[in-house]
């Protein structure tokens, strides 16, 4: 079975500011793939970024980036010059064979 | 930009009533899947679809559950005897490949806007 925290229900951060949410998971497979959605209040998800767990490097889209740390199974996600329309919910993901398991998610709130 | 449709926005029904919640997945993939999230808490997987037959299913996904692709273009989830537990959103998700070790962008999942379903 797999499993996905996200320690902290909510963050807060000033506009332009860098902020980074939390995500641990377990898994007992070793072909797995790790993912940030996004849940604005549409409560459409929205992919963010991904990581491929057999790639050591960290994933990079923009503003927003990843630190994946294979050993630790920790995958947390920083949201560079944050914006206002950064503000939502953000889901951790883990992907193997077919199914996405979430974590419960991080309200992000971002102050202007 | 090609995207996952679903319809009807917001469902209402009656305790012990049949739902189908539609769902128009991207037109070149080949994997299909449901999703709900019930208010507050996460999303739960429910069912993945492939070449006209479950390929997974969690706990969740019950006798009382079905899906079925009845033409080239639809993906459905029925409710046989929806409960007052059955309201949540539920997301319909599609992807080109299903296989996580695939690589690349085709073990993506590409969700819809969801269905919010109402059980009175």
């Amino acid at each position: 079975a797999q499993t996905v925290t996200q320690s902290q229900p909510e963050m807060s951060v000033q506009e332009a500011e860098t902020v980074t949410l939390s995500c641990t998971y377990d898994t007992s497979e070793s072909d797995y793939y790790l993912f940030w959605y996004k849940q604005p209040p549409s409560r459409q998800m929205i992919l963010v970024i991904r990581q491929e767990a057999y790639k050591q490097q960290n994933a990079t889209e923009n503003r927003f980036s990843v630190n994946f740390q294979k050993a630790a199974k920790s995958f947390s996600l920083k949201i560079s010059d944050s914006q206002l329309g950064d503000a939502a919910m953000y889901f951790c993901a883990c992907r193997s064979n077919y199914k996405l398991t979430f974590g419960k998610g991080t309200l992000l709130t971002v102050n202007p | 930009e090609p995207e996952v449709t679903q319809t009807p926005s917001h469902q209402v029904t009656q305790m012990g009533q049949e739902v189908i919640l539609r769902c128009v997945p991207i037109s070149n993939h080949l994997y299909f899947y449901w999703y709900r999230q019930i208010l507050g808490q996460k999303v739960e997987f429910l069912v993945s679809f492939y070449n006209n037959e479950i390929s997974e299913k969690s706990e969740i996904f019950d006798d009382q559950f079905s899906v079925e692709r009845p033409d080239g273009s639809n993906f459905t989830l029925k409710i046989r005897s929806t409960k007052l537990e059955d309201s949540a959103m539920y997301f319909c998700a599609s992807s080109p490949r299903g296989q996580a070790f695939f690589g690349g962008v085709g073990n993506i999942q590409y969700f819809g806007a969801g269905t919010r379903l109402s059980v009175l």
